[in-house]
């Protein structure tokens, strides 16, 4: 049973440029989160995709949305890069069933803007 | 809003002692709590959590935790390190839909 695959692993761009992310989830699940972990923090909460919907945001900008295909699959997107952005970028598939249950992690897509 | 607070970013250890991580939490209802290990360069692998019930909990390699609400506490533990336990360590809290809030995270070393 495959668990959460992310793609690339690595990305270079410099500042300015758009980059699509992609993610498809452990087999089973319906629900994609994905995180921002910036060097020596803790992930922070980008948003969540359910059914095809971002259900919810956490405190990020308009320059990140992404997408949920009918196969659950995601794409997160970041338009206008700044250095800022610059980051490991995880991405986490659940159950929707509940607030307990357990998100698995992917081993993330590490972007480096200069 | 929910938040989790981890206490030292550095814990050191020799091999064979005994790790204790800790991990004080905010929340107005009762939470959902999860300890999470990363490897250099890797992913979050969970390694336990705590949800309903029995409050303390054991998890994989060894690892468990106990839920105090008295102390709004979730510390990990480990009676004995091993080499391979060092790591980074997060503990998080769920806000809701499956929405985890992360705390800043503790660096694990163990030395022979």
């Amino acid at each position: 049973d495959a668990g959460v695959t992310q793609s690339p692993t690595h990305l270079i761009k410099t500042r300015g440029q758009q980059v699509t992310l992609r993610c498809s989830p452990k087999s089973g699940h319906d629900t994609v989160s994905w995180y921002q972990q910036a060097l020596g923090q803790g992930p922070q909460f980008i948003f969540q995709y359910y059914e095809e919907e971002e259900r919810q945001r956490g405190n990020f900008p308009d320059r990140f949305s992404g997408h949920q295909f009918p196969n659950y699959s995601s794409e997160l997107n970041v338009n206008a890069l700044l250095l800022g952005d610059s980051a490991l970028y995880l991405c986490a598939s659940s159950l929707v069933t509940g607030a307990e249950e357990t998100q698995y992690f992917g081993p993330g897509t590490r972007l480096l803007v200069l | 809003a929910q938040s989790v607070t981890q206490l030292g970013s550095h814990v050191s250890v020799s091999e064979g002692a005994l790790v204790l991580l800790r991990c004080n939490y905010s929340s107005s209802v009762p939470p959902y709590l999860f300890w999470y290990v990363q490897y250099p360069n890797q992913g979050l692998q969970l390694l336990l959590k705590y949800t309903t019930g029995a409050t303390l909990v054991k998890g994989i390699n060894g690892f468990e935790a106990e839920f105090k609400k008295s102390e709004t506490s979730f510390h990990l533990t480990k009676p004995s390190a091993h080499m391979s336990d060092a790591a980074e360590y997060f503990c998080a809290v769920n806000t809701g839909f499956q929405k985890l809030v992360f705390g800043t995270g503790t660096r694990l070393l163990v030395s022979p």
